[in-house]
């Protein structure tokens, strides 16, 4: 079975600083995408950036950024300049094939920017 | 707001009770998610429809019963829930199922 582990359960940060949230996984296919979705109190979960892995290339989307590790199977995402806003749930996920493709999310990481 | 609704955003409902959550998205996609989030556990998907056909039931009890009359609307029929069903249920829509999935703002649901 496919997981998705996230070993922080809780990170904070200064702000204006810059933070790496972890995560791993675990699957036996070779082409599969990556997500970081955002999870704000609002409760609506938020694409914050997305990588293929058959791509070399780190996804960046503006102060967010990943470092994909597709050997290791680590795909961790950076955060800098840290703001006020971006305080939220993050939640790491992959997708998986075999019929009907869904995401498999990780447990989730609570994020805590101080002013 | 990422275009997908979800209604009603607050629902509490006895174990005997029937209810529905409804799910509406006008983004053009061809598949609709269903997915619960309960505390200190990871988002289960639920159900997945593609084309208003359901193409995954992850052993999902028969007291939640899905229904999807057209790829813009997606309901999740509720009866004889039991107290440990309590949880966020949110929405779902992507356009392929390879592309990112964008999420309604939920329905808290508790059940007493």
């Amino acid at each position: 079975a496919q997981t998705v582990t996230q070993s922080q359960p809780e990170m904070s940060v200064q702000e204006a600083e810059t933070v790496t949230l972890s995560c791993t996984y675990d699957t036996s296919e070779s082409d599969y995408y990556l997500f970081w979705y955002k999870q704000p109190p609002s409760r609506q979960m938020i694409l914050v950036i997305r990588q293929e892995a058959y791509k070399q290339q780190n996804a960046t989307e503006n102060r967010f950024s990943v470092n994909f590790q597709k050997a290791a199977k680590s795909f961790s995402l950076k955060i800098s300049d840290s703001q006020l806003g971006d305080a939220a749930m993050y939640f790491c996920a992959s997708t998986i094939q075999g019929g009907s493709e869904k995401l498999v999310f990780g447990k989730g990481t609570k994020l805590t920017v101080n002013p | 707001e990422t275009g997908v609704t979800q209604t009603p955003r607050h629902l509490v409902m006895g174990m005997t009770n029937k209810k529905s959550l409804k799910c509406e998205q006008h983004l053009g996609h061809n598949a609709m998610y269903w997915y619960k989030q309960s505390a200190k556990k990871p988002l289960e998907l639920m159900f997945v429809y593609n084309f208003k056909e359901q193409t995954e039931n992850n052993s999902v009890p028969s007291r939640f019963s899905p229904e999807c009359p057209n790829s813009s609307h997606l309901f999740l029929h509720l009866h004889t829930l039991q107290p440990e069903d309590s949880a966020l249920y949110l929405c779902a829509s992507s356009q392929e199922r390879r592309l990112e999935a964008f999420f309604g703002q939920g329905t808290r649901l508790t059940v007493v």
